[in-house]
């Protein structure tokens, strides 16, 4: 089975900061990845499909790269919306998903 | 506007059964996959189940294998999950998303599992 890990679990920063979060893959995923975000007492929100590309509706400061293990997702000026947790989520060849553990963006 | 609304939740026995209902408007449910996803309170996201458009092609996580059958019915546009021998390790918000990438989520249902 293919394993996400996302680093770190916990990141404090400011309103206005660039935010980077990494998730790896346990074995190559090409860009069968997508970033989700999800705010207590609601439904994740996808944000980033197919590694790098950005879902309709969402703000252009959500930028997503990487393919094979290695993927990020950056935040470039982070805003007072975006406290929130945020999950990776591989779809290799779309017979298994996996999340990794989550990484909750809190206010510095 | 895509609507996913999952229903059927509550208290289960250890052992019991529950059936899980999502039903979904806004978009051709027909011809989209869906997916079964978990969370337990306080815990992160756990994909439990898969089913293609035109359920041909069914997954499940190691976890519930053998305990728990998904199934949908198109002309219905809804999704199902027969939850079986239901253990306390499956308590958790069981959503419905819409597959392949799970781009569309219900706001989920509470499962409690407890004596």
């Amino acid at each position: 089975d293919i394993q996400m890990t996302q680093s770190p679990s916990t990141l404090s920063a400011s309103v206005g900061d660039r935010v980077t979060i990494t998730c790896r893959a346990s074995q190559s995923i090409r860009s069968w990845l997508a970033w989700f975000q999800q705010k207590p007492g609601t439904a994740p929100k996808l944000l980033i499909y197919d590694a790098s590309s950005l879902e309709s509706g969402v703000p252009s400061r959500f930028s997503g790269s990487g393919s094979g293990t290695e993927f990020t997702l950056t935040i470039s000026s982070l805003q007072p919306d975006d406290f929130a947790t945020y999950y990776c989520q591989q779809y290799n060849g779309y017979s298994t998903w996996t999340f990794g553990q989550g990484t909750k963006v809190e206010i510095k | 506007e895509v609507q996913l609304v999952e229903s059927g939740g509550g208290l289960g026995q250890p052992g019991g059964s529950l059936r899980l209902s999502c039903a979904a408007s806004g978009f051709t449910f027909r011809s989209y996959s869906m997916n079964w996803v978990r969370q337990a309170p306080g815990k992160g996201l756990e994909w439990v189940s898969y089913i293609s458009s035109d359920t041909t092609t069914i997954y499940y996580a190691d976890s519930v294998k053998g305990r728990f059958t998904v199934s949908r019915d198109n002309a219905k546009n809804s999704l199902y999950l027969q939850m079986n021998s239901l253990r306390a390790e499956d308590t958790a918000v069981y959503y419905c998303a819409r597959g392949p990438i799970n781009s569309r989520w219900g706001q989920g249902t509470l499962v409690t599992v407890s004596s």
